[in-house]
């Protein structure tokens, strides 16, 4: 079975903090993603990679940086929290099909990160 | 031309009865179209997905209703029962590219 943890369930942090979300997956996926969930507002892709130290801007990159030294692993970086991040934030992986299209995403369970 | 349309927002159900979410699509090159399930407190799982080839397709009570010409597609869930009760978000992709996903369906069955 497809693991995908993500280091924290609940997170809460003050404005401007430097803030950190972990993602690891054990599946040897090449492809990671980072979501947030808003309601109302669905999936919003901020951030992805496609091998190590690699990486690629989604639809909302703006005030979020990430890194990817190993293969396993995708943190998402908050460089100054604000509290219009207040959010669901979600790692999905999956494999590289060779272009093909169609693989399956693998979602960890979600950080809900509150910044006061 | 990257948007998936969703709607309902939300969708409440009788128990046994049969729920319908429809998503559109304005990109032609979109060739994957899968459908996520996602309860609360957990993230979205794949639930059932279709390539343009096929009209149809059934998994169990869960069935994917594809129409290329119009650009839509739906998900009937058949026999709604109250664990059906989460969040569906459809979803399109092409080739290689990143999927895009539709802003989501909140549906409750009642009991």
């Amino acid at each position: 079975d497809v693991k995908v943890t993500q280091s924290s369930r609940y997170l809460v942090k003050r404005t401007g903090e430097k803030v950190f979300l972990e993602c690891v997956q054990d599946m040897d996926h090449e492809n990671m993603f980072w979501y947030r969930q808003d309601p109302g507002l669905g999936l919003r892709l901020i951030y992805f990679s496609y091998d190590v130290k690699m990486k690629e801007k989604g639809d909302i990159p703006e005030g979020y940086s990430v890194s990817r030294e190993k293969k396993e692993r995708f943190s998402l970086i908050l460089e100054s929290a604000s509290t219009n991040q207040t959010s669901m934030y979600l790692c999905a992986s999956s494999p590289w099909e060779g272009g093909a299209g169609g693989e399956t995403q693998y979602f960890g369970p979600g950080t809900r990160l509150l910044v006061l | 031309q990257q948007q998936v349309k969703q709607s309902p927002q939300s969708l409440i159900v009788q128990k046994g009865g049969i729920s319908i979410i429809n998503c559109a699509y304005e990109n032609t090159a979109f060739d994957y179209f899968p459908w996520y399930q996602q309860f609360p407190g957990k993230g979205p799982a794949l639930l059932i997905a279709i390539r343009p080839d096929v009209s149809e397709k059934k998994e169990g009570r869960f069935t994917i209703s594809f129409n290329k010409s119009a650009k839509q597609f739906s998900l009937h869930i058949m026999d709604s029962q109250p664990g059906d009760s989460a969040t569906y978000f459809c979803a399109a992709s092409k080739g290689d590219d990143k999927i895009i996903f539709g802003k989501g369906t909140r549906l409750h069955i009642l009991p």
